[in-house]
């Protein structure tokens, strides 16, 4: 089976511009999580998808958002990127919601100037 | 909410040689997990032990859990160069897939 997919594999953007980050995960896995990762705060969940719905969400602001297609393929969003925003994201699958190992990408690495 | 913590947080070693490293966690859990990752990598799942055990095996890797300390140690034995990464571990609650990480263990491998 074709592993875990992030896309794009890296971005530069400017503060204030908006991002979106897709993740696809292994196939038959129904559920995403998400995580940012910085040298400062390690690593942080940030929301988890399952069928489509949202299950649980970290504690980051409203700014960022994500979503779940019926295929299982998420997206993430980031609004009015901060510095501080500047991370690798990344994500994850699994088969279902507390089953177990999880898989991850290889990441997604967004620099905020 | 519970967060993994591993000690020490840098270990050099020489091929060879064992690496354990302990992670530490706050609340109640379903399973354990510890991952790798190689240079801001993604991260690699190496082994998941549950709550009711309290030890287990993947080849070169022996991870003990502990829930009465709450407390978990992953040992590679005979390390190789390649080993050198980063190790962290997670904890995973009931029902949901939050896992919560340590800050990292830096293992480095000395040829």
């Amino acid at each position: 089976k074709a592993g875990v997919t992030q896309t794009p594999r890296y971005l530069i953007k400017t503060r204030g511009q908006q991002v979106t980050l897709s993740c696809s995960p292994i196939s038959g896995h129904r559920s995403v999580s998400w995580y940012q990762q910085t040298p400062g705060q390690g690593l942080q969940f940030l929301f988890e998808y399952f069928s489509e719905t949202q299950r649980n969400k970290g504690n980051f602001p409203g700014r960022f958002s994500g979503r779940q297609f019926s295929n299982s393929r998420s997206e993430m969003n980031v609004s009015t990127l901060e510095l501080g925003d500047s991370a690798l994201y990344l994500c994850a699958s699994s088969l279902g919601s507390g089953q177990g190992e999880q898989f991850f990408g290889p990441g997604t690495r967004l620099t905020v100037l | 909410s519970q967060q993994g913590e591993e000690d020490p947080q840098a270990l050099s070693i020489q091929e060879g040689e064992n690496a354990t490293m302990n992670c530490s966690y706050k609340t109640s859990i379903n399973n354990l997990q510890w991952y790798r990752q190689n240079s801001g990598r993604g991260l690699v799942h190496l082994i998941l032990i549950r709550s009711n055990e309290r030890e287990k095996h993947s080849g070169r890797l022996r991870v003990t859990l502990d829930t009465s300390k709450k407390s978990s140690s992953l040992l590679i034995t005979a390390s190789r160069a390649a080993d050198t990464a980063s190790y962290f571990c997670a904890t995973a609650p009931y029902g949901n897939n939050r896992l919560a990480f340590g800050k990292g263990n830096q293992v480095v491998v000395i040829p």
